[in-house]
């Protein structure tokens, strides 16, 4: 399995500003993924985001809101700029788990607020 | 394309009593299943899957899930419901030599009553 840790745990925003949501895997991995998880809803993913090489962006989701950096094999993070009430959501992440890479392992989730 | 059908917003279940959770599944090809399960406040912890070879998988905290494929299923079972197993639980699915990321259910929130 794979260990994940996310920053921070939640944030209250204000309308028009921005937030980077970092995370951290324990081993390396070649894909970390961003998902959005609105209140009472299922998860919707944002974008894969890969080391080396652009975001790959889901149907509805634009680098200019949700920029993601990949630095590293083990860290991702994702910005969420110009907030807007409609953007408070669970944030998490996920990564494969060990060299098998059937199944996905999620971060505990960045809870944010926008006021 | 694929997708995960979890037709019960929410499962009420008696402490010590037998739970189900539904989930049924389309996909092209052979199937990989999962289930993870969110307590409160936290992100989504890893219970199960099936990728191949018996029907009956067994996973963490007591979980099972049988895959069915005339009935594109794969139900969670549970023999004996405690309390703490109040969580909401995500079915998942992906096809074997498809897309890597797998497409999550709308989720069935389970409450065990004391």
């Amino acid at each position: 399995s794979a260990v994940i840790s996310q920053k921070p745990s939640r944030d209250i925003c204000q309308r028009g500003t921005s937030l980077t949501i970092q995370c951290q895997v324990d081993s390396q991995v070649t894909m970390m993924f961003w998902y959005r998880q609105q209140p009472g809803q299922s998860l919707t993913l944002i974008a894969t985001a890969n080391q080396g090489s652009e975001a790959t962006y889901e149907s509805g989701f634009v680098i200019d809101k949700f920029p993601i950096s990949r630095p590293n094999l083990t860290f991702s993070t994702l910005t969420v700029s110009n907030m807007s009430p409609e953007d408070s959501s669970i944030y998490l992440c996920s990564a494969p788990g060990g060299p098998s890479t059937d199944t996905q392992y999620f971060g505990p989730g960045t809870r944010l607020t926008v006021l | 394309a694929q997708s995960v059908a979890q037709p019960e917003d929410q499962v009420n279940v008696a402490e010590g009593n037998p739970l189900t959770v539904k989930c049924t599944y389309s996909v092209s090809g052979n199937p990989y299943l999962f289930w993870y399960v969110q307590y409160p406040n936290r992100g989504l912890q890893f219970l199960l899957k099936y990728i191949t070879g018996d029907n009956l998988v067994k996973g963490s905290y007591g979980f099972e899930a049988e895959f069915n494929k005339s009935q594109t299923s794969f139900h969670l079972k549970k023999p004996s419901a405690l309390v703490s197993d109040s969580a909401l639980y995500f079915c998942a699915v992906r096809a074997s030599g498809g897309s890597y990321i797998p497409t999550f259910g709308r989720g069935t929130s389970l409450i065990v009553h004391p």
